[in-house]
């Protein structure tokens, strides 16, 4: 069975601060990894998505992760923080080329003027 | 380009009600999904479809049965609420080996 653990469900940052969402995986096969957003009274968006080749992914709205395959991570990272970032963040994980996701639990960013 | 729908947006059950939860998707996808999301749970996979006709279980399939009659239509039903489905409900489609489309979900609560 494959799990995902977000560390922190909640993180808060400064505007123009270091975003860092941190997500680690269990997975028995090759795992493909995903980071999804969520705003307020909406549906989740696919921010990036690491599949194989190049282990370092970037996304939309400057939003990058590195998979990780020795310390079974793929944290998420932005160098600087918008006030448009504040939203849930979800990482998930599924086996290989089979798209039935298992999530994480969120973290929710804050980002403070 | 209205990409995944659902319908209603809102609803409120007495427990022992039914009612029907409508997702329709128009990007011709072939695997559509039912997740629930709860505070602090993510989301967890009710049912999904891999095609028109078939229907499989997920992670917490218990109280809910599903449709897939037509390739766009996904349909969710709940026999005899529970307040313990109270929950927010995400339907999401895809074709084969590409990442999912949520719809805006559907809030239900359970007296």
């Amino acid at each position: 069975a494959q799990s995902v653990t977000q560390l922190g469900s909640h993180v808060s940052v400064s505007e123009g601060a270091l975003v860092l969402l941190r997500c680690n995986y269990s997975s028995s096969v090759p795992p493909y990894l995903f980071w999804y957003v969520q705003y307020p009274n909406q549906g989740l968006q696919l921010l990036l998505k690491y599949t194989t080749g190049a282990t370092l992914v970037k996304g939309i709205n400057g939003f990058e992760a590195e998979f990780k395959k020795s310390e079974t991570s793929f944290h998420l990272t932005k160098p600087s923080a918008h006030m448009s970032d504040a939203a849930e963040y979800f990482c998930a994980v599924s086996k290989g080329s089979n798209y039935k996701l298992t999530f994480g639990k969120g973290t929710l960013l804050t980002v403070n003027p | 380009n209205a990409g995944v729908t659902q319908t209603p947006k809102f609803r409120v059950l007495k427990t022992g009600q039914s009612m029907t939860l409508l997702c329709a998707q128009d990007m011709n996808h072939e695997y559509m999904y039912w997740y629930r999301q709860d505070p602090g749970m993510g989301l967890r996979l009710i049912h999904y479809s891999v095609g028109e006709g078939t229907t499989a279980k997920g992670e917490v399939p218990d109280g809910y049965n599903v449709s897939r009659l037509k390739k766009q239509n996904f349909l969710l039903g709940l026999e005899s609420a529970a307040p313990s489905q109270t929950s927010v409900y995400f339907c999401a489609s895809s074709y084969v080996n590409s990442p999912l489309h949520f719809g805006n979900g559907t809030r239900l609560t359970v007296t």
